[in-house]
């Protein structure tokens, strides 16, 4: 059974950082695309970050050059490393595997998110 | 302001037919790229409804389906039941601003 469990979220002052954590299991996870989506409180999912499998990176214009993400495969992780958080940052976040390695593909697995609370 | 529209809500009664739209644009429906869909129950995470426009991940109700067609999508869901009060989701790729996936705004269906 594929599992994806995230870890990390917490409060953080503006300004601040915090480094998120996305445990797989049940699938090979080297092999996998994976996505970090957002979703603030009562808004819409908002895409945050890819990684593919040979460790290529992409990001929208909201957080880059902010947030990092990263893969360890043989701790089959996923990671997002996010630096000068804003209040706009806070949000329920989701890591997700893609389907198939094409751009716009769907997400067939989601973990249950983890919340991350930006302010002072 | 997403770039996939959806209206923000719809309603129907038990056993009736509803549809949601998303509406785009050239650079990500109009420009051939996948629409897919994601059911999200209050309090929990997205689950992929539909993948590739019209398909059905194993496990998904037939009562669920699909379309696309120009710059738009449509999402129909059939026979309505009270389990399927929650909110949807359209997803695709944008070719603009470097290429980035999009959502649409969401959509809160209400079995009345």
């Amino acid at each position: 059974e594929v599992q994806l469990v995230e870890s990390g979220g917490g409060l953080v002052q503006p300004g601040g950082s915090l480094r998120l954590s996305c445990a797989a299991s049940g699938f090979t996870f080297s092999s996998y695309d994976m996505h970090w989506v957002r979703q603030a409180t009562g808004k819409g999912l908002e895409w945050v970050s890819a990684i593919g499998t040979a460790g290529d990176t992409y990001y929208p214009g909201s957080v880059k050059g902010r947030f990092t993400i990263s893969r360890e495969n043989a701790k089959n992780s996923l990671y997002l490393q996010m630096n000068s958080l804003r209040a706009g940052d806070t949000a329920v976040y989701y890591c997700a595997r893609a389907a198939i390695a094409v751009a716009g593909t769907d997400f067939d697995y989601w973990g249950q998110g983890t919340l991350v609370t930006v302010s002072s | 302001q997403s770039v996939l529209t959806q209206p923000p809500s719809v309603s129907g009664a038990p056993g009736q037919r509803v549809t949601i739209s998303c509406t785009g644009s050239s650079s990500n429906i109009g420009a051939g790229y996948d629409v897919h869909w994601y059911q999200q129950l209050p309090g929990t995470a997205p689950k992929l409804l539909i993948y590739g426009n019209s398909n059905r991940p194993s496990g998904v109700p037939d009562r669920f389906s699909g379309s696309k067609s120009g710059t738009s999508a449509s999402l129909a869901i059939t026979g309505l039941q009270a389990e399927d009060e929650a909110d949807y989701y359209c997803q695709s790729y944008d070719s603009s601003l470097s290429g980035s996936i999009v959502f649409g705004g969401g959509t809160k269906l209400t079995v009345l």
